[in-house]
């Protein structure tokens, strides 16, 4: 069972361009969060989606970043306009679709290191 | 609001030594907190979850953590730290309807 696939590694954009960043869940797995890392920050939530639903975006920026989960294919986190600010390592997650209970853990891809030129 | 807070961004032992990493969250509810592990350029690994079963949580690699509710607190522990252990660990607790809230995270460095 492979495990949460984000792709690509390492993204470097020039300013105004667009990212769009990949994340395959671990298989039997229909949440995804994901999370922004900036160093000395640790991870800052910002948007959890279950298949085709945007349940929580309230950490999203309210500009230039959107996310979806298609009921067919991986979270694609978009983001429009890049600014050096955006330079980060952006962390997707996946949890069972049993989430009922809450010490359900969740599992980290390997990231996707963008930078911003 | 949930959150947690992770006392000392940075941590220095020697190989052999205690290894103690802090994280105190707040919480109206039992929370459900957890520590993951990263090592550099990677994602983070679960090292430990509290479940309510046990106080006493036991995890990979050695490292336990206790949840003490008195105190608010969910320290992590390592009788002897290895220098594979060099890392930066992040403590986190379930927010009901939504993710993973986590702290800020502390490096831990072992040295020889």
């Amino acid at each position: 069972n492979a495990g949460v696939m984000q792709n690509p590694r390492h993204l470097v954009r020039r300013r105004g361009q667009e990212a769009r960043l990949r994340c395959s869940p671990m298989k039997g797995h229909s949440h995804v969060y994901w999370y922004r890392q900036l160093p000395e920050e640790g991870l800052k939530f910002m948007v959890y989606l279950q298949k085709e639903n945007i349940i929580d975006e309230s950490g999203m920026p309210k500009e230039r970043f959107s996310a979806e989960f298609p009921k067919e294919g991986p979270s694609i986190l978009r983001i429009q306009q890049v600014v050096r600010g955006d330079s980060a390592a952006y962390f997707c997650a996946s949890s069972p679709a049993d989430r009922g209970a809450l010490n359900t853990e969740a599992f980290f891809g390997q990231g996707t290191r963008l930078t911003v030129v | 609001a949930q959150s947690v807070t992770q006392l000392g961004s940075h941590v220095s032992v020697s190989e052999g030594a205690l290894v103690l990493l802090r994280c105190n969250y707040s919480s109206s509810v039992p929370p459900y907190l957890f520590w993951y592990v990263q090592y550099p350029n990677q994602g983070l690994q679960l090292l430990l979850k509290y479940t309510s079963a046990a106080t006493l949580v036991k995890g990979i690699n050695g490292f336990e953590a206790e949840f003490k509710k008195s105190e608010t607190s969910f320290h992590l522990t390592k009788p002897s730290a290895h220098m594979s252990d060099a890392a930066e660990y992040f403590c986190a607790v379930n927010q009901a309807g939504t993710a993973l809230i986590f702290g800020k995270g502390t490096t831990l460095s072992v040295s020889s």
